[in-house]
């Protein structure tokens, strides 16, 4: 399977503690992108990376969450001291940026996160 | 800021109905514009997607999408469904030409087709 992976699938936490979740994106795409998403709701975009540089950050992400894409091939998202809130389910997706702007992303299959 | 309406949030239909699901953007300038499906248990697949050109766009399995530019809009259409298209639908958009090109998602919609 060539697509994007994820790992793990689920992961359950008691509040407090630290998180950290990896996705392995398509081999030759050179953008990463992180998206949270809750129930009732669509994807929200937390934050991506062309090859290693983290480019843009949304608000969403506050300081306990931090994402390293290393080399630019995998990333990880990690959430330091979890809350209640954070429950979700953590999207990956990964594109071919090309000039003109012309992207198409391919999502993982998603963490869904409960904090307990 | 941008944002993007999915009019229904379930639909319910019987097979072979035709559907149309509703989808509009707030943004004054060029979009690139999407539908992506989830089907119970999977991950997000794209359906369709429209970057320029003619604004009747196809994707997988029989959807359809025209964009209007005047009304800000991005409809999803099938003329028939089946049982397996009970999935959620969900409109996106990201800026044209844009350094970034994260995707804003609309809220979804459920569909739900009776057998």
């Amino acid at each position: 399977d060539t697509g994007v992976s994820q790992d793990p699938r689920h992961k359950i936490t008691k509040r407090g503690q630290n998180v950290t979740f990896r996705c392995d994106p398509i081999s030759e795409h050179n953008r990463l992108y992180w998206y949270r998403q809750t129930l009732g709701q669509g994807p929200e975009f937390l934050t991506y990376f062309q090859n290693e540089a983290q480019l843009e950050k949304s608000r969403l992400l506050s300081d306990r969450f931090s994402a390293e894409r290393p080399k630019g091939s995998f990333s990880t998202l990690e959430i330091q001291r979890t809350e209640q809130g954070d429950s979700a389910m953590y999207l990956c997706a990964s594109s071919l940026a090309l000039a003109g702007g012309q992207e198409t992303q391919y999502f993982g299959p998603g963490t869904r996160l409960l904090v307990l | 800021a941008q944002s993007v309406s999915q009019h229904n949030h379930h639909v319910i239909l019987s097979e072979a109905a035709s559907l149309e699901l509703g989808c509009n953007y707030s943004y004054g300038g060029t979009v690139n514009l999407f539908w992506y499906v989830q089907y119970p248990g999977q991950h997000l697949q794209l359906l369709l997607k429209y970057f320029s050109g003619d604004p009747l766009v196809k994707g997988i399995k029989g959807f359809e999408a025209e964009f209007i530019k005047s009304k800000f809009s991005f409809n999803l259409r099938k003329p028939s469904v089946q049982w397996s298209d009970t999935a959620e639908y969900f409109c996106a958009v990201s800026l044209y030409g844009g350094s970034q090109g994260n995707l804003i998602f609309g809220k979804g919609t459920k569909l739900s087709v009776k057998p």
